[in-house]
């Protein structure tokens, strides 16, 4: 089993849509995650950081589920702008060494 | 700040010729590493440095050497490269500090091909 598993998509949803996107971990000791951003051919950026239940910035929200060990991203109101490879990070090393453990990314892209 | 610098950006090799990566950084990060990313396998970790003399092996480093004689440069060299190292290959590095210690800059991306 992978570390960190996504859903692969791609997504295609219309502007204005509401898409979800979830991610599954199996280290049941990580205490934080991230949602980057890749753009075609680009560096990954971060778009958040998941800490404790979870936590809001503007469009986008993410969720964590230690229960289930599954965190979700939720993209409110999509612009074509967001289009991009959504990863899914697991922090498994730790709060100091920052040995991340990536899914293999979620692809969405928005259209008019 | 220029951020986190590669170079080349693209590069193309013969099987069995060695080459180094350069990655440089002028955040004064304590925390470097270097990731390959693949289609379908995300990023996987080769070697990160968590200050400088200090190196250690990350998911996969064989093929893959590091040293880190400052605390801004973090080169990758490949000793006998192999079709199986084409890739794309970044760097990324982050403070150890306490507030939002781990959020990781990466460089652009070096794209690796060899024949």
């Amino acid at each position: 089993r992978k570390e960190v598993e996504q859903d692969p998509g791609p997504f295609n949803v219309p502007e204005g849509a509401t898409v979800a996107f979830n991610c599954t971990y199996s280290n049941s000791a990580s205490q934080s995650f991230f949602w980057y951003r890749q753009d075609c051919r680009k560096e990954p950026k971060l778009l958040m950081s998941v800490y404790s239940s979870g936590n809001e910035d503007g469009r986008f929200t993410a969720q964590l589920n230690r229960a289930s060990q599954y965190i979700s991203l939720l993209i409110r109101d999509s612009k074509l702008s967001d289009s991009a490879t959504y990863l899914c990070v697991d922090n498994a090393g730790g709060t100091s060494y920052g040995k991340l453990t990536f899914g293999q990314g979620t692809i969405l892209t928005v259209h008019p | 700040n220029a951020g986190v610098t590669q170079t080349p950006k693209f590069q193309v090799l013969k099987t069995g010729q060695s080459m180094t990566l350069q990655c440089a950084q002028d955040m004064n990060h304590e925390y470097m590493s270097w990731y390959r990313q693949d289609p379908g396998m995300g990023l996987r970790l080769i070697h990160y440095s968590v200050g400088a003399g200090i190196t250690d092996q990350g998911e996969v480093p064989n093929g893959y050497n590091v040293s880190r004689s400052t605390t801004e440069d973090f080169p990758l060299r490949l000793l006998s490269a192999a079709p199986s190292q084409t890739s794309v290959y970044f760097c990324a590095s982050s403070y150890t500090g306490t507030s939002t210690p781990d959020t990781q800059y990466f460089g652009p991306g070096t794209r690796l091909t060899v024949l």
